[in-house]
């Protein structure tokens, strides 16, 4: 079965230099959450997107940016990129408008490290 | 706002046993909840879905309950292995909107 693809899997930037993250959300799924995850912390809710369109807004900071394409897939746009940027950053799918709640998937993860 | 709590935060058994791992949320009004396990740079692997109108379910040696009234869930994982090793979290989806809120993890190791 298909799952949520994320790439690239490892990035190694500088601090300033800018970032994009994909993420390939599992077909029919209608809805992306993207998390942040720092060493030994839970996952950190940074933005959504149902439906193409920005649903809810996390602790994204304002350097950062995303948005849903046509074909559903997303991107997060990371720019100024700090120390403190250095994280697993995950993307997870699921089907909102599902009768009884539809179930979270996340990818692989993209590891950002910044230098 | 939703929190969610998980206690313990670490557990070290002997293989063989059964163990209950807890989560706790702060408001009721869930639409579902869910375990994950994550393995160390890994990411989550959805365990368990348990919507708001259910009070258990089951997926091999795993049970996973929900009692929406005292804000708590439990999963339940029946003779530990080695391969159990993992961090476990549990995660809240509130009724208000579509987000997910997730504890910090329980870290389990399953000595051999």
């Amino acid at each position: 079965a298909a799952g949520v693809i994320q790439s690239p899997r490892h990035l190694i930037k500088e601090k300033r230099e800018t970032a994009t993250l994909k993420c390939y959300p599992i077909p029919r799924h209608d809805t992306v959450y993207w998390y942040q995850q720092g060493p030994g912390q839970d996952p950190q809710f940074l933005i959504s997107f149902y439906e193409k369109m920005q649903s809810d807004k996390g602790s994204i900071p304002d350097r950062f940016s995303a948005q849903q394409f046509s074909d559903y897939h997303s991107e997060l746009n990371m720019s100024s990129l700090e120390l403190g940027d250095s994280a697993l950053y995950f993307c997870a799918s699921t089907i909102i408008g599902l009768a009884g709640g539809g179930e979270l998937f996340f990818g692989e993860g993209s590891r950002l490290t910044v230098l | 706002k939703q929190e969610v709590t998980q206690i313990p935060a670490a557990l070290s058994v002997p293989e063989g046993e059964n163990l209950v791992l807890n989560c706790s949320f702060t408001d009721s009004a869930i639409y579902n909840l869910q375990w994950f396990r994550q393995d160390p740079g890994k990411g989550l692997t959805s365990l368990l879905l348990i919507q708001s109108s259910q009070r258990e379910q089951t997926s091999g040696r795993l049970n996973a309950s929900l009692d929406k009234s005292s804000g708590r869930s439990t999963l339940y994982i029946a003779a530990s292995q080695p391969g159990d090793s993992a961090t476990y979290l549990c995660a809240a989806r509130d009724n208000y909107g579509q987000n997910f809120v997730f504890g910090p993890g329980t870290r389990l190791s399953v000595l051999p």
